[in-house]
Formats: structure tokens, C-alpha cells, sequence
């Protein structure tokens, strides 16, 4: 299964754009990118999910390039409520090669006013 | 819809005991699993289940049993209780969407184990 990396903490502002990045060199041709977003004493919430170039909804955008060994999560104007970790996850859907995907450490966002 | 639900929300175990950790879904998902996570550290997958009768390891399966029997439920079994089993647990499902895969966790259960 396909490792990521992701810093471990940023900090921004209300208002402003956030990107994280994750990278995932030794992802496979069947796997999926998937962001997940966490809350203190709360399960993770599906945020986006893409296989390349970009992918939008209502939540956050989705950056994935031609070579697909990273990604970006990007969300727009931030506000104190989507201070939470965000998790990049890397891994063929169920059905696929082993049916599970890996989480690792996230990304622990601090969103001040 | 009530999604996933978990029971109990908070157990206090001492070594050696055994217990089962609930996990239903009413949203008819095929897939379900079941995830630890420690204190500062991301969710770890213990055991998941494709459907009714099938089920394989995670990453951290020794000392967990599960079944599925129906598609809506999936304990957890702690077969004797170790403190280094303290931890929140999530139960997680989600449907087979032909390649999309979107899943929902249940509100967690917080095993401590003295």
C-alpha cells in the first residue's frame, strides 16, 4: 500500500486559501486520492476524493498532477471551525487490490482569527 | 438514517477481561472496518469486512476478532484485554460505488484497559 507524507501542522488565518500537500511516490495505477477531516473526540468526515488532474465540490479542491505522486488539498477562505487534522490517504477502493486505505499522521490545521 | 452508531462510547476494561465493541450501519454498505487510534497519531485499521462472511486483517489485528454475520453488524472482539489496547476505536462503512469510495465513521468508542 501506497506510504504518504504530509507536514504534520500549519498555521493560517481566517480568510486566507490553505493548500496542503501530500506526497505519495510509490502510488499505484489503481489507487485513489482521498482527503478525510477530523474533529477532536469526533470520527473523520470524507472531505474529497480524486484519481488525477482536479477534482471540486463544495468543501475544498482537489490538485492532482500528471505523475500522481503527490496531491493538494485546498480550501478556500478558512474559518476557526475547519481548524482540525486532514488526513491524505492513498489506496485502491474496496474491490480493488486489498479493499482498505491507510491513514497516517495528518496534518493538524490551526485556523486563527 | 441514524449512519453508524457504536456502543458503548466509553468502556473501562482491566486486564484479562474480554469484551465486544458494537458497530451497526443502516445504510445497506457492503464494506465495513474497524479502526484504532492512539493519542497524537492517525487511525490504525484493525480488521475489515467486503460483506456478510468475508473478512480480513489490517494492519493491527492480533489480539481483535471480528465476524459479519449480517450486513449491518460488525463487533469487535477483544479476547483479553491488554493496556496497550487503551484507545479510541472507530467502526467505519461504505459502498462499493465503482471506484469511489466515500467512508462513514461512527462516533468512536474510548477503551481503557487498567
Amino acid at each position: 500500500l501506497a506510504k504518504t507524507t504530509q507536514p504534520i501542522s500549519m498555521d493560517s488565518y481566517e480568510g486566507q486559501e490553505v493548500n496542503i500537500t501530500c506526497s505519495h511516490n510509490n502510488i499505484a495505477t489503481n489507487d485513489y486520492i482521498t482527503w478525510y477531516q477530523q474533529f477532536p473526540s469526533q470520527g473523520p468526515r470524507f472531505i474529497i476524493q480524486g484519481y488525477k488532474t482536479k477534482v471540486t465540490n463544495e468543501v475544498a479542491s482537489l490538485f492532482i498532477p500528471a505523475d500522481r505522486k503527490s496531491s493538494t488539498l485546498s480550501l478556500p477562505r478558512v474559518s476557526l471551525s475547519d481548524t482540525a487534522v486532514y488526513y491524505c490517504l492513498v489506496g485502491a477502493p474496496y474491490g480493488g487490490s486489498q479493499g482498505n486505505l491507510i491513514f497516517g499522521k495528518g496534518t493538524k490545521l490551526s485556523v486563527k482569527p | 438514517n441514524a449512519g453508524v452508531t457504536q456502543t458503548p462510547k466509553f468502556q473501562v476494561l482491566k486486564t484479562g477481561q474480554s469484551m465486544t465493541l458494537q458497530c451497526a450501519q443502516d445504510m445497506n454498505h457492503e464494506y465495513m472496518s474497524w479502526y484504532r487510534q492512539d493519542p497524537g497519531m492517525g487511525l490504525r485499521l484493525i480488521h475489515y469486512s467486503v460483506g456478510a462472511g468475508i473478512t480480513d486483517q489490517g494492519e493491527v489485528p492480533n489480539g481483535y476478532n471480528v465476524s459479519r454475520s449480517t450486513t449491518e453488524d460488525f463487533p469487535l472482539r477483544l479476547l483479553s484485554a491488554a493496556p496497550s489496547q487503551t484507545s479510541v476505536y472507530f467502526c467505519a462503512s461504505s459502498a462499493d460505488r465503482g471506484g469511489f469510495n466515500e467512508q462513514f465513521f461512527g462516533p468512536g468508542t474510548r477503551l481503557t484497559v487498567l
